[in-house]
């Protein structure tokens, strides 16, 4: 069967810092992965998407960046934190749009 | 661009009532989505509505894509605690990149 896994589930960081948040996918070859960002109780804002490895696109400017080392690893990092990164970051991949996303469980960022 | 906008944006209620929540756009969707989110948690993929007029039921949920596919509906009949959560739908732009447009939630609480 296929899983999401993403971590970690809660970090703080310091405004500055760097950041690397990590996602896998198990179960499906080839599949198209998303990282959202959620503002408290709202919609989901796409920040990257790849249909393929080295394959980035990149949906709003900001001061994030994502890789796909691999097929199934998709990764968000920053070099240097701002306040306003802050919130909840999502991964999600699915193999068609209309087959629906399956979301990892999230991860927290605080950034102080 | 596209967009889709939801509403009410927040709904309390008792329980046993009834309620609806709508989805709407100007924009014509491949295929609509539905999902519900807990705190904390990441979104899971309620329902997949892909033919206009198509009507879908989950137990005591029913969704109805509109027949021009741009928008849709949510209807809960005699509301229950367990349907607390965060709705959320989301449309296919029809590339072959996967992407779903997300609207912006709507926050259901309901009362015992």
């Amino acid at each position: 069967s296929q899983t999401i896994h993403q971590w970690p589930a809660t970090l703080v960081q310091p405004v500055g810092s760097p950041l690397s948040l990590e996602c896998t996918v198990e179960g499906t070859s080839n599949p198209n992965l998303y990282w959202y960002r959620q503002a408290a109780g709202r919609g989901l804002q796409l920040l990257f998407y790849s249909v393929g490895i080295g394959q980035i696109s990149s949906e709003v400017p900001q001061n994030l960046s994502a890789s796909r080392p691999q097929d199934r690893q998709f990764i968000l990092s920053s070099k240097k934190l701002l306040l306003s990164d802050s919130g909840f970051y999502l991964c999600a991949w699915t193999v068609l749009a209309n087959y629906g996303y399956t979301f990892g469980s999230g991860t927290r960022l605080t950034v102080v | 661009t596209q967009l889709l906008e939801q509403s009410p944006q927040f709904l309390s209620i008792q329980e046993g009532e009834n309620l609806t929540v709508y989805c709407n756009s100007s924009s014509v969707f491949s295929s609509l989505q539905w999902y519900r989110q807990e705190p904390g948690e990441g979104p899971v993929l309620l329902v997949t509505v892909v033919t206009g007029g198509e009507v879908k039921k989950l137990k005591r949920l029913t969704f109805q894509f509109g027949d021009a596919r741009k928008d849709s509906s949510l209807h809960i009949t005699a509301a229950q605690p367990g349907d607390t959560g965060l709705y959320l739908c989301a449309g296919d732009g029809s590339s072959n990149t996967g992407k779903l447009i997300f609207g912006q939630g709507t926050t259901l609480q309901v009362k015992p």
